[in-house]
């Protein structure tokens, strides 16, 4: 099946620095990518769509210059969580969309957990 | 607006048993309706969908989940729980397109030998 990958898989910063995380998707273009965040024992809350060549369209209550996303290429997508914060940290998802067939078919990526001191 | 109810936050169930995870939708059209499993570290997995035709639709690992619009459910089932099973689950509704999803908060499976 296809595949989507995360780097990193955890990351510890400190508090004002800025964190990047990166999407690919391995073997399969996507134009579309989304990003949600998720705590702990909770669910996933969609945080924006990335489209490839265009701005990123984020959902309502999502600080964009708080978490900005760049979709460079049809195979990566990247957020930067900004002047992180202790509440910022949380556990990142991205997915990308795989087209064709009957339906499209959204794959996930593992997660990439944020912890912010 | 949309949202998903997934009323029972943690189920155990014991090896072999059957099993059922509610899901219940608050959507002003026709749905598009997901069943994703979340084992840690590996993201989520589609189960199976439903997006139209007949309501009962079978997914991948031996699960199955019936649509009753009706009832604005969308619950899983399976007949026979391995100790695999056990893991996150999440259904969700597909929102301004199939792609854009929106999640309930997730059951978790616990499977007793």
């Amino acid at each position: 099946g296809a595949v989507v990958s995360q780097h990193p898989s955890w990351v510890i910063c400190k508090s004002g620095t800025s964190v990047k995380i990166e999407c690919r998707s391995l073997d399969f273009q996507a134009t579309t990518m989304f990003w949600y965040r998720q705590f702990p024992k909770q669910s996933l809350m969609l945080m924006a769509t990335s489209n490839e060549g265009s701005k990123a369209t984020y959902e309502q209550g999502v600080e964009k210059d708080k978490f900005l996303i760049n979709h460079a290429s049809l195979t990566l997508s990247t957020l930067t969580v900004t002047s992180a914060h202790p509440e910022d940290s949380s556990f990142y998802i991205c997915s990308a969309i795989k087209r064709g067939g009957p339906g499209d078919t959204q794959y996930f990526g593992p997660g990439t957990r944020l912890t912010v001191l | 607006a949309q949202s998903v109810t997934q009323p029972d936050i943690h189920i155990t169930v014991s090896e072999g048993a059957s099993l059922e995870l509610r899901c219940n939708y608050s959507y002003g059209a026709t749905p598009y309706l997901f069943w994703y499993v979340q084992s840690p570290g590996q993201g989520l997995q589609l189960l199976l969908k439903y997006f139209s035709g007949d309501t009962l639709v079978q997914g991948i690992k031996g699960f199955e989940a019936e649509f009753k619009r009706s009832q604005s459910s969308f619950n899983l089932r399976k007949p026979s729980v391995h100790w695999s099973d056990a893991a996150e689950y999440f259904c969700a509704v597909g929102a301004g397109g199939y792609n854009k999803l929106i999640f309930g908060a997730g059951t978790r499976l616990a499977v007793h030998p």
